[in-house]
């Protein structure tokens, strides 16, 4: 079964700071891997959709990478916002299957 | 409507009733999924409907979970004889195809007291 996982937990960065966020998972036979934002109290905001031929997608100030081979993501963030303070869950969708599976999210804090 | 739509927000129960929770989806939103969100836990996968079928189930942990789509709109998931583990935010998410473009709903919180 695919397992997701996320490092840290939690993780907290004064304003202005570049950060990195890491997702791995088990199996490498993914269709794609998709990084979301959740407020509390919110649903899930999509922030990256990373197909599992692509490398990298970008939006804004973030970067997603993709090494499937690896089973490796990394969400990078740049130039961090107090607004960007939420928790950050990454999610596979695997080949074959239609449902996301998600690890347990880093709470990001980012200190004005 | 603009987003997904869930309701009730937050729903207090007595352990053993039976509740039903609500998903309104986007309109042409084909696919329809609804996770579980335990304190603590990543989101648990209960069931996907494409249209108003429900080809995967899989997830639903025991039988007194259920759930239906109705006109490939609306679904009910419902759990009946609820227990305190039963306690959770359900989410529901709908998509235009399988596998991309999720909208997920703000979730019904649901204790079970």
């Amino acid at each position: 079964k695919q397992e997701v996982t996320q490092i840290p937990a939690a993780l907290s960065v004064p304003e202005g700071e570049n950060l990195v966020l890491n997702c791995s998972f088990t199996d490498s036979a993914i269709y794609n891997l998709q990084w979301f934002r959740q407020d509390p109290g919110k649903g899930l905001t999509s922030l990256l959709l990373i197909q599992s031929s692509q490398r990298e997608q970008t939006s804004g100030r973030l970067n997603a990478s993709l090494d499937k081979s690896s089973g490796r993501s990394t969400l990078y963030i740049a130039a961090s916002q107090p607004g960007d303070s939420a928790t950050y869950l990454c999610a596979v969708v695997q080949t074959g299957a239609n449902n996301l599976f998600f690890g347990t999210g880093t709470r990001l804090t980012v200190i004005p | 409507g603009a987003g997904v739509s869930q309701s009730p927000s937050n729903k207090v129960t007595e352990k053993g009733k039976d509740v039903e929770l609500r998903c309104d989806p986007i309109s042409g939103h084909t696919a329809l999924y609804w996770y579980r969100q335990s304190l603590g836990q990543g989101l648990e996968f209960l069931i996907y409907f494409q249209g108003n079928s429900a080809p995967d189930k899989s997830g639903l942990p025991s039988d007194r979970f259920s759930a239906e789509r109705t006109g490939g709109s609306v679904s009910t998931l419902t759990i009946q004889r609820t227990q305190q583990e039963d306690s959770a935010v359900y989410l529901c998410a709908s998509s235009f195809s399988d596998r991309v473009g999720y909208t997920f709903g703000s979730g019904t919180r649901l204790t079970v007291v």
